[in-house]
C-alpha cells in the first residue's frame, strides 16, 4: 500500500516529553496536511504545508507545537513539553496539489499519542 | 456556533432500515461538500461529495441546500457493515485548498 505513511502508529509519552509524529505523503503528493481528533470530537485541521513551506498554520496551538516538510524526508509535527490535553489521534493527510476537491485527500491510519 | 453541526445521534437502528443524517455548516463562502466515514480507531474515509443537485451511489443518497446551508445523507437497507460514524465535512476553497472542516460525527450502529 503506497498510501500516507505515518509512525509510529502509537506513542505514549510521559508530561513534559517531547512527541514527534512522522508522515510520509503518497508518492508524488507534494502538500501535506495535519489533523488532530481529540477523544469525542471531530478532526480539526491544524496545519498545511508544501516542501519546504508553512502554508496556512491557523489551527496550530500557538505554544509547543511546530511542523515541518523539508525538502528530503517526511512531514514532522512536534509537540514539546506535552501535556495531558495533547493525547489525540493524529491525522496526516497529502494531496498532489492544492487542489480544491476533497476527494484528492488522502489520510494516513493516524498517530494516536498518550500522554500519561 | 460550531462551522460544522450534525445530528447528536448515537442512531441505532435494524439491518434493512432507512437512516438519515443532517448537517449545517454556517460559512456561506463554503464551496465543497464530502460525507466522510470513519470507523473506530481509523483513518476518515471519503464516502461521498455532496452536490447542489443531489447525488446517488448505490444505497447513499446526499442533497445539499446551498440556500439554508444544510447537508443530508441518506442511507437505505441498512447493512451490519455500515455501522461507523459519519462526518459532514465542508471545504472553504479558495486558498483554504484541503483545509478541511469536519463535524463532530454522528454514530450509525446498524443491528441484526
Amino acid at each position: 500500500n503506497a498510501g500516507v505513511m505515518q509512525n509510529p502508529r502509537h506513542l505514549v509519552r510521559r508530561r513534559g516529553q517531547e512527541a514527534r509524529l512522522r508522515c510520509s505523503p503518497m508518492k508524488g503528493h507534494s502538500h501535506v496536511y495535519w489533523y488532530r481528533q481529540l477523544p469525542e470530537e471531530g478532526l480539526k485541521f491544524m496545519v498545511y504545508l508544501q516542501k519546504e513551506n508553512i502554508i496556512d498554520e491557523s489551527g496550530m496551538p500557538k505554544e509547543r507545537f511546530s511542523a515541518e516538510f523539508p525538502k528530503e524526508g517526511p512531514s514532522i509535527l512536534r509537540i514539546q513539553q506535552v501535556v495531558r490535553g495533547d493525547s489525540a489521534a493524529y491525522f496526516c493527510a497529502s494531496s498532489p496539489n492544492g487542489a480544491d476537491s476533497g476527494n484528492t485527500i488522502y489520510f494516513g491510519e493516524g498517530s494516536w499519542l498518550t500522554v500519561v | 456556533r460550531k462551522e460544522v453541526e450534525q445530528d447528536p445521534g448515537p442512531f441505532n437502528v435494524p439491518e434493512g432500515a432507512t437512516v438519515a443524517f443532517n448537517c449545517t455548516y454556517s460559512n456561506s463562502a463554503s464551496q465543497s461538500f464530502f460525507w466522510y466515514r470513519q470507523d473506530c480507531r481509523k483513518e476518515p474515509k471519503l464516502l461521498m461529495s455532496v452536490y447542489s443537485s443531489g447525488n446517488e451511489d448505490g444505497r447513499f443518497t446526499a442533497q445539499l441546500n446551498r440556500a439554508s446551508q444544510y447537508i443530508s445523507l441518506l442511507i437505505r437497507d441498512s447493512k451490519l457493515s455500515d455501522s461507523a460514524t459519519y462526518l459532514c465535512v465542508v471545504n472553504a476553497g479558495g486558498t483554504s485548498y484541503g483545509k478541511l472542516t469536519f463535524g463532530q460525527g454522528t454514530i450509525l450502529t446498524v443491528h441484526p
